[in-house]
């Protein structure tokens, strides 16, 4: 079974509709991370959470809102999507305690369409 | 924004021949990363290289941090068709934890 996995795998969805994109994973790690990639763009940060406790915005969080509700499952949420919201997310995680490597594990990611 | 530039945007080779992707970046890195993504599919994570590290090997990639210039690249020797996947470089400042990606080379192996 997958280390990191993501539901739905694809999604269309309807302008204004409130959507939710989820993350878990059996890795035991403690950081958790949204990701969204649009084409030529690469990956941009859209939340991230070092643990349970502690959510922080990314480089785009503009639009989305997360909840981590326990270590494994971190959860993205669009309260009203809009048409520029289309694109490939990613969850990701990475456990820092690995003698100070960073390296991190992704989810096979969600196509979201917006229309 | 974005921390990493990567050139070529796009490369195309023939099998047996040898890749390299570069990457450039602003800001003091405590590592680099190198990625790898199949069409649509999530990240695999290739190697990192510390940023006192100068060079790093593994099988077949070769990766160099010239932290002066702020600048790495990926050699990946005698390619096969089954390399050719987008590849990402991903920088990790000092704050620790956040990686801030490129924006990929698409490599092309062709049989």
């Amino acid at each position: 079974d997958a280390d990191v996995t993501q539901t739905p795998r694809n999604r269309i969805t309807k302008t204004g509709k409130r959507i939710m994109l989820e993350c878990s994973q059996t890795k035991g790690h403690d950081r958790m991370y949204w990701y969204r990639q649009d084409p030529g763009l690469g990956l941009r940060l859209i939340y991230y959470s070092f643990d349970v406790k502690d959510i922080n915005k990314g480089e785009i969080s503009d639009g989305y809102s997360v909840s981590r509700q326990a270590q494994a499952k971190f959860s993205l949420s669009l309260e009203s999507a809009i048409p520029n919201q289309t694109a490939l997310y990613f969850c990701a995680t990475s456990d820092p305690r690995q003698g100070q490597r960073y390296e991190q594990y992704f989810g096979p990611g969600t196509r979201l369409t917006v229309t | 924004s974005q921390q990493g530039e990567e050139d070529p945007q796009a490369l195309s080779i023939q099998e047996g021949e040898n890749a390299t992707m570069n990457c450039s970046y602003k800001t003091s890195i405590n590592n680099l990363q190198w990625y790898r993504q199949n069409s649509g599919r999530g990240l695999v994570h290739l190697i990192l290289i510390r940023s006192n590290e100068r060079e790093k090997h593994s099988g077949r990639l070769r990766v160099t941090l010239d932290t002066s210039k702020k600048s790495s690249s990926l050699l990946i020797t005698a390619s096969r068709a089954a390399d050719t996947a987008s590849y990402f470089c991903a920088t990790e400042n000092n704050q620790g934890g956040k990686l801030i990606f490129g924006q990929g080379t698409e490599l092309s192996v062709k049989p």
